[in-house]
């Protein structure tokens, strides 16, 4: 009940497509889902976050797109360019309760 | 401002050593919380300080343990390592350590265990 689980592993878009990468949850009480991106021999950093009373939030050429009833969001890179290639994390989190994370996407856009 | 920095970046140690990682929060940040990276389980929650206390705890067994000082800089250490332990572990700080405000990253260190 407290795993997010992401797919797809890894994903190869080309240069000026739509990166679409997806998450699921179980737990109904999560309230908070952040998305992480991270760099070779970086720290992840946070990117986009929404809360479930919205749908869609969308900051740049970066959406997440929630869906509640499904209980599944994803986050959406329009318009994908070389320097988007990095590794995604989606995460949720309840109240104090420590924060849980999905295993990751490993993106490349192709030049 | 600079970034949350950790040390050392890369460490080898053999079984049964144990180990203490250091990480220096932003400045103004009261809260520090650690992650351990590996590539089978991801990132995983360790704990988080706030204050010089431990607020909240994932998962670890107690060979992992943390504290934070006065200033908020805060190490953990791991004892009697094991080779389970070789990971990426990272560090992050935020001002008030609520899920809502933003957590930065430092670069992490990367524990090797032989």
């Amino acid at each position: 009940q407290q795993q997010v689980k992401q797919s797809p592993q890894s994903l190869i878009v080309q240069k000026g497509g739509i990166s679409i990468i997806n998450c699921a949850y179980e737990n109904t009480a999560f309230d908070y889902f952040p998305w992480y991106q991270q760099f070779p021999g970086k720290g992840p950093a946070l990117l986009i976050a929404i809360r479930p009373d919205v749908s869609e939030k969308k900051e740049g050429r970066f959406t997440i797109s929630f869906n509640k009833s499904a209980k599944q969001f994803s986050l959406h890179i329009m318009d994908s360019q070389p320097g988007d290639s990095a590794t995604y994390f989606c995460a949720a989190s309840r109240g104090d309760d420590k924060i849980i994370f999905g295993k990751g996407t490993r993106l490349h856009i192709l030049p | 401002k600079a970034g949350v920095t950790q040390t050392p970046r890369y460490l080898i140690k053999t079984r049964g050593q144990q180990v203490t990682l250091s990480c220096s929060p932003i400045s103004g940040h009261r809260s520090v919380s650690w992650y351990q990276q590996t590539p089978g389980q991801g990132l995983q929650f360790l704990f988080e300080y706030f204050s010089e206390t431990q607020r909240n705890k994932g998962n670890f067994p107690g060979r992992f343990s943390g504290r934070q000082f006065s200033n908020s800089r805060s190490e953990m250490n791991v004892s009697t390592l094991e080779l389970g332990d070789s990971a990426l572990y990272l560090c992050a700080s935020s001002t008030t350590g609520d899920r809502t405000d933003t957590q930065y990253f430092g670069p992490g260190t990367r524990l090797t265990v032989l």
